[in-house]
Order: C-alpha cells, then structure tokens, then sequence
C-alpha cells in the first residue's frame, strides 16, 4: 500500500550541476505529473507522462528540463546546469487513469516532494 | 493574473474554533473543483471534489460548498484542530484538458 514515492527528498547543488528527482507511482499507476511549488506560491504543472510516453510537457521549460517514464523503474525528472531559480520543491503524482480526459473522480495521488536547493 | 483566486492568504484562529476559505474562479469551461490540504514538507491530499451539480461536499469536519452560478468555493472547517494548520489548496479542472491551482490559504491554528 505504499504510496507515491519520491527521492532524495532533499537535494543540494551548485550552480551548474545537474538535478535528477526520481518518482515511484502507486503500484499499478501509468500516469506521472510532475508539479513545481516556488515558495509561498501554488504548484504550477510542468509534466505528465504516461508508460514510456510524455503526454503534456507545456509547463516544462524548453531547455534545461527533461523528464521521462521508461517501462521499468521511476520516472525521472532532469534538470541539467541548474540555476539559482531552479530551487523549490518538485511534487509528483500519480494516478490510475488520466486525470485529463477523464471522469472528475478519477484522482492523483501526490509524493512528499524533493526540495532542491541551488546554492 | 491567476484564474483560481483564494482568500485569504493566511488566517490564524484558535483551536476549537471555525474558519471558511475562499475560492474564486474565473476558468471555463468548468469540470470539477478540488480542495486539497497540504502538510508543511508534505505533499498535497485531496479534501473533496465537486462537479457542476454539487452545491456541497463534507469530509469530516470539512465541508465544501459551491456556488457554480458566480464560480464561488468555500471549504468550511469547524471545531478547528491543531493538526488542521496546512496550506489548503483549491484547484479547479477546465474542460477534459487542463487543472488550474490556487496559491492556498495558509492556515494556522493556535492553541
């Protein structure tokens, strides 16, 4: 019964590293998003990704970003030559079925999130 | 300008007492509303959904109403518990495509 898991949970890097944020789903869930939380601020969308596919990535930034969801494994969540901007807390959810197109009781589930820090 | 609006931003009230947070929106066409608490350090859980023809959804001690004639929410929360101080967060769907998010209302209960 786990549920959405997330790691590290914190996470420093300098100025130009690279961030990678993985995400386990809840057991049996195909569909990831991935959301960003500047502080004091809502979650904004970057991502969603079903099995091996990325389904919306317009919240994600053109460059630096990445994100994906192999076959086997969590979904990862890149950000390379990381900058000071970059640092907030990173949330993934999962679900079932696509939470877009699809009933209003079809639901996420969120992670505890990674705070990245940008030194 | 954000299309979820919620007030206030931070409400402080006693224990044992009640609060009501606002949600305002302006997205269409509209789907279903959510209200979600979220811990500090936590991620965000769902509270209570609501479609186009739900006037009022109850979790507990939480009671969501909606108003979608003049896009309104309010979560209502009675007999205030310590353990309710979190961020409660509204997110609205629009259409089959898209959710909105709401900056939360940070709330805080004091002994």
């Amino acid at each position: 019964n786990a549920g959405v898991m997330q790691n590290p949970r914190h996470l420093v890097r300098r100025r130009g590293q690279e961030a990678r944020l993985r995400c386990s789903p809840v057991k049996g869930h195909s569909h990831v998003y991935w959301y960003r939380q500047l502080p004091e601020e809502g979650l904004k969308f970057m991502v969603y990704l079903q099995k091996e596919n990325i389904i919306d990535e317009s919240g994600m930034p053109k460059e630096r970003f990445s994100a994906e969801f192999p076959k086997e494994g969590p979904s990862i969540l890149r950000i390379q030559q990381v900058v000071r901007g970059d640092s907030a807390a990173y949330f993934c959810a999962s679900s079932p079925r696509a939470i877009r197109g699809g009933g209003p009781y079809n639901e996420q589930f969120f992670g505890p999130g990674t705070r990245l820090t940008v030194l | 300008k954000n299309q979820v609006e919620q007030s206030p931003q931070s409400l402080i009230i006693l224990e044992g007492k009640n609060c009501t947070l606002q949600c305002n929106y302006t997205v269409s066409p509209f789907s279903n509303l959510r209200w979600y608490k979220q811990d500090t350090g936590r991620g965000p859980v769902s509270l209570t959904i609501m479609t186009f023809s739900e006037n009022t959804k109850s979790n507990g001690r939480y009671t969501a109403t909606l108003d979608a004639d003049t896009k309104q929410s309010s979560l209502h929360i009675t007999a205030s518990q310590l353990s309710d101080s979190a961020s409660y967060i509204c997110v609205v769907s629009v259409g089959n495509n898209d959710m909105r998010f709401g900056a939360g209302t940070r709330l805080t209960v004091k002994p």
